[in-house]
């Protein structure tokens, strides 16, 4: 079974300041990982994702993640936090050596990022 | 390049009405994936339609059904509404030439009176 961590409900950060949002995973095998964006009464928008190669994957809107395999930690991170990036974040992951039967994600519960100006 | 689109925006049902959601992928998408965001529990997976079959589906009771057509458009259908399948139901597309990144609608606002 595969399954996501987003150990923090919310962030809060300072407009310029650097924010990092948390994910860990679990997968059976080699994960694939992917972070979406969700303003309020919206889907989810793409953002950016890890399927092999560079630890350090860069994404939409500034935005970059790494990928660490010994902790299991897939963290959002941008260097200078705009009031604009205030919305709602979800980690996911899907197992690469998943079956036909399971290529749907499975979502961390979500962290609710503000940027204080 | 048109994104996934899905109608109504809102629906408005009683108890034990039905109700269908209607969802369009993006062109050249040939796997529809639907899940639900009910207040509290997060994003839950529904139903998976590849190339006009259902692949796989979570853990929701056989009320939840759908289709997905030639066109690859895709129905879901929920029956015998309960107040708990009040959601924000997000339809999702991904196409077989790039490695499982799934594109949202703006989903459907179902809510059960």
């Amino acid at each position: 079974a595969q399954s996501v961590a987003q150990p923090e409900d919310q962030v809060n950060v300072a407009e310029g300041n650097p924010l990092t949002v948390k994910c860990t995973y679990s997968v059976s095998g080699n994960p694939y990982l992917f972070w979406y964006v969700q303003y309020p009464n919206r889907g989810l928008q793409f953002l950016l994702k890890y399927i092999t190669g560079d630890n350090l994957v860069k994404g939409s809107y500034g935005f970059e993640a790494e990928f660490n395999k010994s902790q299991t930690s897939f963290h959002l991170k941008k260097p200078s936090a705009l009031v604009s990036d205030s919305a709602l974040y979800f980690c996911a992951v899907r197992d690469s050596i998943s079956s036909g039967s399971a290529r749907q994600l499975t979502f961390g519960s979500g962290t609710q990022l503000t940027v204080l100006p | 390049e048109a994104g996934v689109t899905q109608s109504p925006t809102h629906l408005i049902k009683t108890r034990g009405q039905q109700a269908t959601l209607r969802c369009s992928p993006i062109s050249g998408h040939t796997s529809v994936y639907w899940y639900q965001q009910a207040l509290g529990l997060g994003l839950q997976f529904l139903l998976w339609y590849d190339e006009g079959e259902e692949r796989n589906r979570g853990n929701f009771p056989p009320r939840f059904s759908g289709r997905q057509f030639p066109n690859y458009s895709s129905e879901l259908n929920v029956n015998a509404l309960e107040l708990e399948d009040s959601a924000l139901y997000l339809c999702a597309s991904s196409s077989p030439r790039v490695v499982d990144t799934q594109y949202f609608g703006p989903g459907t606002r179902l809510t059960v009176l």
